[in-house]
């Protein structure tokens, strides 16, 4: 699947060092997602942009910033990151209306992140 | 919040035999995914299923959403077939922009 494409796709990184994921969809949707996926847990929804509006903010520290310059492009920038933020980290994206249904979301292949 | 869960949480099975995964949610729901987490971490989507039933080639889905649950019918399986299955429900009522994700089943499927 190449309509969603994320990099880098491992990072190893220590706790004062600043970095950036980046993810691109070639899908032409709308709407672009950060998901966390820890050790033995579900995928854990970070942020939404819809229409390059942040519209989800789900209580992630602020170590964790996300960017949206447009709609094909989102970045997450990590800063001072704590050992328990290793995960792989999945980017997601839609093509969604103003209604309230949801429609079908596309992932990357996603980064791992490992924090020492 | 909608509690989603999925049966059974590990799977081990001959190459060749069938099976079917189940996914239950607490409460009503817009829309229904059913993925494939391949053992590189990569999503790959199954079914996009509301309601009703679809087929693709060896896999099968169907959603019943007035009794709030969905199967996942693999058939013939086989080694690449093995990987976390995932479904993500799409609340009515949460009003955002947030598929649900269950715990997954953890597939192995031996040769």
């Amino acid at each position: 699947e190449t309509g969603v494409t994320q990099t880098p796709r491992h990072l190893v990184m220590g706790m004062t060092n600043k970095k950036s994921l980046k993810c691109e969809q070639h899908l032409g949707h709308n709407a672009m997602y950060w998901y966390k996926q820890s050790a033995k847990k579900p995928l854990e929804l970070m942020f939404v942009y819809n229409f390059k509006e942040q519209t989800e903010n789900n209580s992630v520290p602020s170590r964790f910033s996300p960017e949206c310059p447009n709609s094909s492009h989102l970045f997450l920038h990590l800063h001072t990151l704590q050992p328990e933020d290793s995960a792989l980290y999945l980017c997601a994206s839609s093509q969604e209306g103003r209604g309230a249904v949801h429609n079908e979301q596309f992932f990357g292949p996603g980064t791992r992140l490992t924090v020492l | 919040g909608i509690q989603v869960e999925q049966s059974p949480p590990d799977l081990i099975l001959q190459e060749g035999a069938n099976s079917t995964l189940r996914c239950n949610f607490s409460d009503s729901v817009n829309n229904l995914q059913w993925f494939h987490q391949n053992p590189w971490g990569q999503l790959i989507n199954l079914f996009y299923i509301p309601s009703g039933t679809k087929q693709n080639g060896r896999l099968s889905a169907t959603t019943v959403a007035t009794e709030r649950y969905s199967l996942l019918y693999i058939s013939s399986s086989q080694t690449t077939d093995s990987g976390v299955y995932f479904c993500a429900v799409d609340p009515l009522t949460s009003g955002t922009y947030k598929y649900i994700f269950g715990t997954g089943t953890r597939l192995k499927v031996l040769a």
